[in-house]
């Protein structure tokens, strides 16, 4: 069954660092999302992306956040200068339609 | 704008019991009703779903009814397992542009004992 991947599973950085979070969704899905769950609390949208342009993001996703689908396959979220409060798991989903499948996360902790 | 409301948990039940988790959402529009797990350490996993009013949505003995009129989307099961441990999220998807995204409830956990 396919599913949708992300690398890397656990990441650390300092704060003020850029990172980028990498996922491979499902191949013949054209919707791409990336969400966001701070530890203890609810799961929050930031951007989805659609006909290789953002097509909805959230106020939390501002000028620091960028994505990119670079080859067609990779779909990647760039954080350009970490946080503290950017600490949290990162979930990719893709869907072909309104059934979003979501990848394992990545875990990311800015010191 | 558009929400979803949980119950508090975490909900503590003994294997074999009936479980209810409660949800009720506010939304534009006819939204379209998710429910998601995530076990321990994973991501979230689709559970069941229902696009328009009175649709019930099913999967691994686990229901939930589309109710327009009171705005709700109750998650049940008749029968827990311990293998049911987990927390479960509902969520709404209305429809902006080119754009699915998922609202989500603040998610319930659940613990089945022995």
């Amino acid at each position: 069954e396919p599913e949708v991947t992300q690398t890397p599973s656990h990441q650390v950085t300092q704060m003020g660092q850029e990172v980028i979070l990498r996922c491979v969704p499902i191949s013949n899905h054209l919707y791409f999302y990336w969400y966001r769950q701070i530890l203890g609390q609810k799961v929050e949208f930031l951007v989805s992306f659609y006909n290789n342009e953002i097509s909805e993001k959230s106020e939390i996703f501002d000028d620091q956040f960028s994505v990119e689908r670079p080859d067609g396959s990779n779909f990647t979220l760039k954080i350009r200068s970490t946080k503290l409060e950017d600490s949290a798991m990162y979930f990719c989903a893709s869907s072909y339609d309104r059934d979003q499948f979501f990848g394992p996360g990545t875990r990311l902790t800015v010191l | 704008g558009d929400s979803v409301t949980q119950m508090e948990g975490p909900v503590t039940l003994s294997e074999e019991a009936f479980l209810t988790i409660n949800c009720t959402y506010t939304a534009t529009g006819y939204p379209s009703l998710f429910w998601y797990v995530q076990y321990p350490g994973e991501g979230l996993q689709l559970l069941l779903k229902a696009t328009k009013a009175d649709d019930k949505g099913s999967n691994k003995g686990f229901e939930a009814t589309y109710r327009k009129e009171t705005t709700s989307f109750h998650l049940e099961k008749g029968s827990v397992q311990v293998s049911d441990s987990a927390v479960y999220f509902c969520a709404l998807s209305g429809r902006m542009d080119s754009s699915y995204k998922l609202i989500f409830g603040s998610g319930t956990r659940l613990l089945v004992r022995p």
